[in-house]
């Protein structure tokens, strides 16, 4: 069955420190993969995305994830946190038409 | 500037009545869904709209209905059969019927009082 893994529930990191979000999935096929960002009482912005291609892709507000086929794993990354990145952060993956999320991760930044 | 609204942003109801969500996009895209949000448990799609006048449920569209008269907009009526109607509530849309590229709205948090 299709499902969506965010092992971290909820992640702090101190600003300016490196930051790492997990996400795990089973799907049928190679699915296209997300990354969506939530603030407070907002709906989603999206990070990135990957279809295919280079494994690494980059993202908005200097976000980068990576697929590895291998692993079914699609983590975010970001060198350096900044304190307006404090959200919650959603994994995605689908087909063309059904798109499965994960529990998301919150993410406190420490002044 | 093109974008999908949802409305209202925030939204009460006493138990036992029905409420509906409104969903406006003008971004042309054929397809629109909406998805309800609780804590821990990610987003769950309720129902979905290829095409005007035509949709499906998803996972979870029992006390839910929905209708599709125009392109542009996609209510969701939350009926009283709803037994946990109170959540986040997302509205997306698509423009090819995938998500590759799915926009979404700023969200309706419903509370039932």
């Amino acid at each position: 069955a299709q499902s969506v893994t965010q092992p971290d529930i909820h992640i702090t990191v101190s600003e300016g420190a490196s930051l790492e979000l997990r996400c795990n999935y089973s799907y049928g096929a190679t699915p296209y993969l997300f990354w969506y960002v939530q603030s407070p009482g907002q709906g989603l912005q999206l990070l990135l995305k990957y279809f295919s291609g280079d494994t690494l892709v980059q993202g908005i507000k200097g976000f980068e994830a990576e697929f590895k086929r291998s692993q079914s794993s699609f983590n975010l990354r970001k060198p350096s946190v900044h304190w307006s990145d404090a959200a919650e952060y959603f994994c995605a993956v689908g087909a063309d038409d059904d798109m499965r999320f994960g529990a998301g991760t919150r993410l406190t930044v420490k002044p | 500037d093109g974008g999908i609204t949802q409305s209202p942003k925030y939204l009460f109801r006493k138990e036992g009545q029905n409420v509906t969500l409104s969903c406006e996009q003008n971004l042309n895209h054929d397809a629109m869904y909406w998805y309800r949000q609780d804590p821990g448990q990610g987003l769950r799609l309720i129902y979905y709209s290829q095409i005007v006048n035509d949709f499906q449920k998803g996972d979870i569209a029992e006390g839910y209905s929905v209708s599709r008269e125009k392109k542009e907009s996609f209510p969701l009526t939350v009926t009283s059969a709803q037994k946990n109607p109170t959540a986040f509530y997302l509205c997306a849309s698509t423009l090819d019927g995938t998500l590759k590229g799915a926009f979404f709205g700023q969200g309706t948090r419903l509370t039932v009082v």
